[in-house]
């Protein structure tokens, strides 16, 4: 399978915790890394190898894999955290990456 | 550090072809795969392709016949080229650098391809 579900949108109060989801076979095999994408700005990487963060991205982001489930914290979210969210992996075959669909994240 | 810059026509036709480079500054230009992803307006990423530094390149194949991706190592480019291009191809196209990393856990190989650097952008609009 080549694709990638994660839900459209996602709300969370002020400093409280959130979790976005990705679903694909392929997560079985082929770990993902996740990207904030704020508007108008291109996607910057948030969880990379086995859910290590980047230098400069805050601790209270997260990542975790299970099966064909992949999940991205934010715990006590921000303001600024307010932007759309990627998963991106590769397909079955290992050929081709493919990226979820993106979530949406309104931080109330 | 390493950067990506990235530039190229930002408005074309329809039926013309679409012709972006990416050049890498700083870094290892071998070792990496170097990607090309595009945004249409309002919607989400879509990857185009990947090419390493030999030369071997990898293709979405709702787009592969189309797309042509290529590499100029003596300049440390990579170039994108779309033809026939139409109204759904108008789109922010980014380049980025891909590494691979596979780990073995659990008594299985997995894999991380990790987008680490991107460039800037290119919004590109296909109409008459």
């Amino acid at each position: 399978s080549s694709e990638l579900t994660q839900d459209p949108a996602v709300s969370v109060a002020l400093g409280q915790t959130v979790k976005i989801k990705c679903q694909g076979d392929s997560l079985r095999t082929y770990y993902p890394t996740w990207y904030q994408q704020r508007p108008g700005q291109a996607p910057v990487l948030v969880i990379s190898v086995k859910n290590s963060r980047p230098s400069g991205i805050p601790d209270r982001f997260s990542g975790s894999s299970s099966g064909d489930t992949a999940s991205l914290t934010i715990t006590g979210a921000q303001v600024e955290d307010e932007a759309d969210y990627y998963c991106h992996s590769r397909d079955s075959s290992g050929d081709r990456s493919v990226f979820g669909g993106g979530t949406k994240l309104t931080v109330l | 550090q390493v950067q990506l810059q990235q530039w190229g026509a930002g408005l074309l036709k329809p039926s013309e072809t679409l012709s972006l480079t990416c050049a890498v500054n700083g870094g290892s230009f071998s070792g990496h795969y170097w990607s090309w992803i595009r945004q249409p307006p309002g919607k989400g990423l879509e990857w185009i392709g990947e090419i390493n530094h030999s030369g071997t390149a990898n293709y979405n194949p709702s787009l592969k016949s189309r797309v042509i991706i290529s590499v100029d190592t003596s300049k440390t480019q990579f170039s994108l080229k779309v033809n026939s291009v139409t109204a759904a191809d108008t789109a922010v196209y980014y380049c980025a650098r891909t590494f691979m990393i596979g780990f073995g856990e659990l008594l299985q190989i997995h894999y991380h391809y990790v987008m680490d650097v991107w460039g800037q952008g290119t919004a590109v609009t296909v109409s008459s």
